[in-house]
């Protein structure tokens, strides 16, 4: 199956700070997320980017197919950004989502 | 918005208990799924439905576990019985998938808030 890898795996950032998050993966892809799990353990949608570059506020993202990654960029982090970042992605053939091993952010004030 | 909803949102029940989650999907997505995260493993993907009927359960242990999706607005996933070792967070996903030739077209999934399930 298709394979997913988050770098890097932690990062530790000072408020205020810009950040860019990795995600490569192993074959073409239909859909990728990426989700921000919140120390509630939530799950929320950030992006639907199986290619381009969107933007969301401090948060954008760019996927680049043909070389099968995708960068999360955090800017001006705060505290609230802490929380592990996922990236996961489905294939032609398949439907479900499969994930990364996630970035695990630590945003101190 | 609309959200999927998952409820219990906590469950700590003794080894050999039976278990039910429940899942309420967004109304007009087609397919749902059952994700499980654990430390070890991470999030990996139990089960799904799509238009009700189960397509693919490879990820789930078939000798106590069971999913259906009895209707449109509600899907369950069971364990009985119940072990240690199936602590771990439970999600529910919901998405929309159109069915090409060769190659579907999938909107982005949704995730519920999860069901944290501890047995003892």
């Amino acid at each position: 199956g298709i394979q997913v890898e988050q770098s890097p795996p932690d990062l530790i950032l000072q408020e205020g700070a810009n950040s860019t998050l990795r995600c490569n993966f192993s074959d073409s892809v239909n859909n990728l997320q990426w989700f921000h799990q919140n120390p509630w353990g939530q799950l929320i949608n950030l992006f639907y980017i199986p290619s381009g570059t969107k933007q969301n506020g401090r948060l954008s993202a760019t996927t680049v197919a043909t070389e099968r990654y995708s960068l999360l960029y955090i800017s001006s982090s705060q505290t609230t950004d802490s929380g592990v970042y996922f990236c996961a992605v489905t294939n032609n053939a398949g439907n479900m989502l499969t994930f990364g091993g996630g970035t695990r952010l630590m945003v101190k004030p | 918005d609309a959200r999927v909803t998952q409820t219990p949102r906590h469950k700590v029940t003794e080894m050999g208990q039976e278990v039910t989650m429940r899942c309420q999907p967004i109304l007009g997505h087609n397919t749902v799924f059952w994700y499980r995260q654990t430390m070890m493993q991470g999030l990996e993907l139990l089960a799904y439905f799509r238009n009700r009927a189960p397509l693919d359960d490879s990820g789930m242990p078939k000798d106590r576990f069971s999913a259906e999706m009895p209707d449109a607005t509600l899907a369950t996933l069971k364990i009985q019985p119940s072990e240690p070792r199936d602590s771990a967070v439970y999600f529910c996903a919901s998405g929309l998938v159109r069915l090409g030739r060769g190659r579907n077209s999938n909107q982005p999934q949704h995730f519920g808030d999860g069901t944290r399930l501890s047995i003892l």
